[in-house]
Order: C-alpha cells, then sequence, then structure tokens
C-alpha cells in the first residue's frame, strides 16, 4: 500500500495567518490527491481535488499544489471557521488512503 | 439533493456480527460504487472497502483488516449498501462513514457509531 505522510500533525496561528501543511506520498502518485476538512463530529469535507483543484463551494483562501510525491496545501489568510484537522488522500491506487491529518487551531 | 444515510450502529459483543446500512437518495444509485470508511475514536480515517457499480461487475474490494469479515453488498432497487460485519473485535469500534464513489469522496453520510465491547 502506498502510506502517506502530513506535516506538521498540529499547529497553531493567528487569524489571518498564512498556513501551510505539507504531505508526501511513499511513491510517485502523480496528482492523484485530495485534501479534505474535518470538524468534530462531522464527516470529511472535499476541499481540493486531483492536488490543484478547488472543489465548487469552496473559499478561494484554500488551495493546493504538488505532483508525484511532495504536495502543499495553503491557506492562505487563516479564519475562525477554519479550525478543523485536513486529511490528504491518495487514489493513484487502492486502497484510496488518508494521511494521519493535521489539526489547525487558532493561537 | 444528495443525500447518505447510515444505520444499524450499536454496542455489540466480541465475536459478534452487525449490518450497517447506507440509504442513497438525490442519485441514480446504481451508477456509481460506494465506499466505506471508519474513524476509531480521536484516530484518522481508514477506508474498509467498496463495491462497485453492477456496470463495473458490482465486485468488491476490502482492507486487510477487514477482509474475510466483513462484506459489502448494494441493492440498487432500494438505493441502499450494507456493510455485513462479523467476527467483530474491540479494534473495529469506530464511527463507520460511507460514501458515494471509489477514488475521490465528495459526498459522505453522517456516519454511524459501532462500539465493540463486553
Amino acid at each position: 500500500d502506498i502510506q502517506m505522510t502530513q506535516s506538521p500533525s498540529s499547529l497553531s496561528a493567528s487569524v489571518g495567518d498564512r498556513v501551510t501543511i505539507t504531505c508526501q506520498a511513499s511513491q510517485d502518485i502523480s496528482n492523484y490527491l485530495n485534501w479534505y476538512q474535518q470538524k468534530p463530529g462531522k464527516a470529511p469535507k472535499l476541499l481540493i481535488y486531483d492536488a490543484s483543484n478547488l472543489e465548487t463551494g469552496v473559499p478561494s483562501r484554500f488551495s493546493g499544489s504538488g505532483s508525484g510525491t511532495d504536495f502543499t496545501f495553503t491557506i492562505s489568510s487563516l479564519q475562525p471557521e477554519d479550525i478543523a484537522t485536513y486529511y490528504c488522500q491518495q487514489y493513484d491506487n487502492l486502497p484510496p488512503v488518508f494521511g494521519p491529518g493535521t489539526k489547525v487551531d487558532i493561537k | 439533493e444528495v443525500q447518505l444515510v447510515e444505520s444499524g450502529g450499536g454496542l455489540v459483543k466480541p465475536g459478534r456480527s452487525l449490518r450497517l446500512s447506507c440509504t442513497a437518495s438525490g442519485f441514480t444509485f446504481g451508477d456509481y460504487a460506494m465506499s466505506w470508511f471508519r474513524q476509531a475514536p480521536g484516530k484518522g480515517l481508514e477506508w474498509v472497502g467498496f463495491i462497485r457499480s453492477k456496470a463495473y461487475g458490482g465486485t468488491t474490494e476490502y482492507a486487510a483488516s477487514v477482509k474475510g469479515r466483513f462484506t459489502i453488498s448494494r441493492d440498487d432497487s432500494k438505493s441502499i449498501a450494507y456493510l455485513q460485519m462479523n467476527s467483530l473485535k474491540t479494534e473495529d469500534t469506530a464511527v463507520y462513514y460511507c460514501t458515494r464513489d471509489a477514488t475521490t469522496f465528495v459526498y459522505w453520510g453522517q456516519g454511524t457509531l459501532v462500539t465493540v465491547s463486553s
């Protein structure tokens, strides 16, 4: 199975800060990489698909980049409602593995 | 509007069985693969398995951790996907989610909690 790692595992930032999360795959997955947001007690929500495409209705402060094995997720200006855990997920091969998550909170 | 509603969760003793249902609406159920994920308390998301649409054979794939114990099936006439869980273990305790599709997961149910404990 492809392994996914994320860093950091958690971060604390101020409202308005730029937040960056990295995700690394254990092998080349091209751009078959999605990003999700999960708030406590809720199902995950798709934010970015195919590494860099913004899902319909998702605010433009969220963005993604990368290909191959290294990917980046960015919140350009952190808002209070962005407090959540963020996961990357590969779908190049079965199983569709999620990264371990990055918990984001407000400083 | 696409909706997925899981049901059937609860408290069950180790070694017993439980069947979860995922009732879908708002789309042509038979045209889509359906997947199941789970999330143990305080942990990340784990893929359980999926079932392809009938157009792709209706076949199934499973995570190694549940293969041989769990079975996914579907009833396209009722728009329901099922997760039959046998020989349950304490480590199967989790919130179980159904999702549409097999690779990119836009639509999720609200989840149903399965607790395996004596």
